[in-house]
């Protein structure tokens, strides 16, 4: 079983529809983070939380919406997105929330926005 | 403003040999700098990083030399093998919460 596990792998969605991806971690983290990638842009941090708090909303729009029930599972909920938002959705998570911290990544969701 | 960059997309080089990977960066606070590689379908995986207190880092075939003076860094691998063809990226922490990634280089090793 991988460290860090997110689902779906693939998504497909409309630009009315909602959905969430989930991302769980067993690797006893204390922080959560989604990331971005974008084809030919760096990796962009989204969101962090430490401790299920939120640290960081890296000027995300709304239509992005994090949730953090406890420190093993991270949820990013999806509304009204925009087809510029399809990229690869990555999850992390590392022991404490600073980020010289060792990132231990999902494998991703590849998110397309129709 | 990118503030960390790979400026080769992608770079090719035969079995055995040496590669070298190179990252620019431009914030002169960085003080930790690691290298992550990244497989197809996969997510990237941590490789080797350095302390700006330091200028070389070695783990088995890879090493990174930092050159704080030319904010550069470079990650050497040597010996080249074909299970090393990854995208490769280069990631820098300053403040707060978020590692500073650049665009990844593509490293094709031929056999």
């Amino acid at each position: 079983e991988t460290g860090v596990t997110q689902t779906p792998r693939h998504l497909v969605m409309g630009m009315t529809n909602k959905k969430s991806l989930k991302c769980e971690q067993h690797l006893g983290h204390n922080a959560m983070y989604w990331y971005k990638q974008s084809a030919k842009k760096p990796l962009e941090l989204m969101f962090v939380y430490n401790f299920k708090e939120q640290t960081e909303n890296n000027s995300v729009p709304s239509r992005f919406s994090p949730e953090c029930p406890n420190s093993s599972h991270l949820f990013l909920h999806l509304h009204t997105l925009q087809p510029e938002d399809s990229a690869l959705y990555l999850c992390a998570s590392s022991q404490g929330p600073q980020g010289g911290e060792k990132l231990f990544f999902g494998s991703g969701t590849q998110l397309s926005v129709l | 403003d990118q503030q960390v960059k790979q400026n080769s997309p992608s770079l090719s080089v035969q079995e055995g040999r040496i590669s070298i990977l190179n990252c620019d960066y431009t914030n002169s606070m960085f003080d930790y700098f690691l290298w992550y590689k990244k497989y197809p379908a996969e997510g990237p995986t941590f490789l080797i990083s350095i302390s700006s207190i330091k200028d070389k880092n070695e783990d088995g075939r890879f090493t990174v030399f930092l050159n704080k003076s030319a904010k550069h860094l470079s990650l050497h691998i040597v010996p080249s093998q074909p299970g090393d063809s990854a995208v490769y990226f280069c990631a820098a922490r300053g403040s707060g919460y978020a590692l500073n990634f650049g665009k990844g280089t593509s490293l094709l090793v031929t056999p």
